[in-house]
């Protein structure tokens, strides 16, 4: 089993709709996540972090749910804009101390259509 | 400008011939790391450094060394390349691993 894992999609989705991104980790240890995009060719760039409490930018939402290990990323009225590949990454300790690794998914490819 | 340089950006080379990937960044990071991106298998860690001379394995270290005698550079070594070592080369920093990840622009390598 891979310790991250996301639908890799593509998924197809209109203008203005509202989509839904899901990642479930094997680590219960881990202790940081982020959501990463990454452009066709291009390097990945922050998109936001996830906090226990959920937290929202603009049009975009992360949630984590530790007790199920999943972190989901939802975005609210699509633009052609966001057509990218979405990367979950989750960040552990290989030592029990301070966090020194980061795990990344596959990527889950989302393509708005107009 | 705050920026991660990877050099080359596009390599061609034969089986054994060494190459190193430089990486260098600005912004007075302590932790650097190397990835490689492959289709359907995504970002790999290859290693990582949570300072100087602190370097250690990520998941896929076969194949490679790195040095971090400098905060600013972490060279990626290939001593002898091998066909399967053709890849997306990311080299990315960060004050940590809680913190976000800045990556280069990416090291297009084949080897033939």
């Amino acid at each position: 089993r891979k310790e991250v894992e996301q639908d890799p999609g593509p998924f197809n989705v209109p203008e203005g709709a509202t989509v839904a991104f899901n990642c479930t980790y094997s680590n219960s240890a881990s202790q940081s996540f982020f959501w990463y995009r990454q452009d066709c060719r291009k390097e990945p760039k922050l998109l936001m972090s996830v906090y226990s409490s959920g937290n929202e930018d603009g049009r975009f939402t992360a949630q984590l749910n530790r007790a199920s290990q999943y972190i989901s990323l939802l975005i609210r009225d699509s633009k052609l804009s966001d057509s990218a590949t979405y990367l979950c990454v989750v960040a552990h300790s290989n030592y029990g101390g301070a966090t020194n690794k980061l795990i990344f998914g596959t990527g889950t490819l989302l393509a708005v259509q107009p | 400008e705050a920026q991660v340089t990877q050099n080359p950006r596009y390599l061609i080379t034969v089986t054994g011939k060494k190459l190193t990937v430089t990486c260098s960044q600005n912004m007075n990071h302590e932790y650097m790391s190397w990835y490689r991106q492959d289709p359907g298998l995504g970002l790999r860690q290859i290693y990582y450094s949570m300072n100087v001379e602190v370097t250690d394995k990520g998941d896929v270290p076969e194949g490679y060394k790195v040095s971090r005698k400098e905060k600013r550079n972490f060279p990626l070594i290939l001593e002898s390349p091998s066909p399967n070592q053709t890849s997306l080369y990311f080299c990315a920093s960060s004050r940590g691993t809680n913190n976000e990840q800045f990556f280069g622009p990416g090291t297009r390598l084949t080897v033939l």
